[in-house]
């Protein structure tokens, strides 16, 4: 069965620093993974993917498959970044999603 | 205007009543489903549809029950099996077909009086 593993709960930072999101999975074929983020009183919603290989916001995420990570990256946190992230994976054959725990990030000025 | 309508978007049950929580889409999608977020512990899927009329159970499923007559609509009950059901539910919908992402409601919180 799939898994998806954050092990930040709770990762904080500076205005300005660099942020990574870490990200890991478990599944024995070839997955899709996504970053969703869900901002203090809105709905969850997607902020990227990997099959797109595009940058949404400064984030980036780039799948490893030597390592099965996925970890999402930002040079430089602005706070309107602060905001709770999953990471999720489809299975490429069927449409549910199995998600992460969730990091919560706090950019501080 | 597209979207997923989740309602109410508070809910108070008492101890052995059964509650049933409507989620409501216009975005034409096959797929739809309900998520369960407590703490800590992230999305858990409680079951999903993809075609009308039909099913399944996701990792959760004890305790809840759905129907899918309509495309547009996936209500899901709570039943008074469910010994724990204070939480936040998510409903979603996405189209068919591998790594499709999925638009998510607003969620409705339950709660026991």
């Amino acid at each position: 069965a799939q898994r998806v593993t954050q092990p930040e709960k709770l990762l904080s930072v500076f205005k300005g620093a660099p942020v990574e999101l870490k990200c890991n999975y478990s599944y024995s074929g070839s997955p899709e993974l996504f970053w969703y983020v869900q901002y203090s009183r809105q709905r969850l919603q997607l902020l990227l993917r990997h099959i797109s290989r595009e940058s949404i916001k400064g984030f980036t995420a780039d799948l490893n498959k030597g390592e099965t990570s996925f970890h999402l990256k930002k040079p430089f946190a602005q706070e309107e970044d602060s905001a709770m992230y999953y990471c999720a994976l489809s299975e490429t054959s069927g449409s549910r999603l199995t998600f992460g725990e969730g990091t919560q990030l706090t950019v501080n000025p | 205007d597209g979207g997923i309508t989740q309602s109410p978007k508070y809910l108070f049950r008492k101890e052995g009543q059964n509650v049933t929580l409507s989620c409501e889409q216009n975005l034409n999608h096959d797929a739809m489903y309900w998520y369960r977020q407590d703490p800590g512990q992230g999305l858990r899927l409680i079951y999903y549809s993809q075609i009308v009329n039909d099913f399944q159970k996701g990792d959760i499923a004890e305790g809840y029950s759905v129907s899918r007559e309509k495309k547009e609509s996936f209500p899901l009950t709570v039943t008074s099996a469910q010994k724990n059901p204070t939480a936040f539910y998510l409903c979603a919908s996405s189209p068919m077909g591998g790594g499709q992402p999925q638009h998510f409601g607003d969620g409705t919180r339950l709660s026991i009086l």
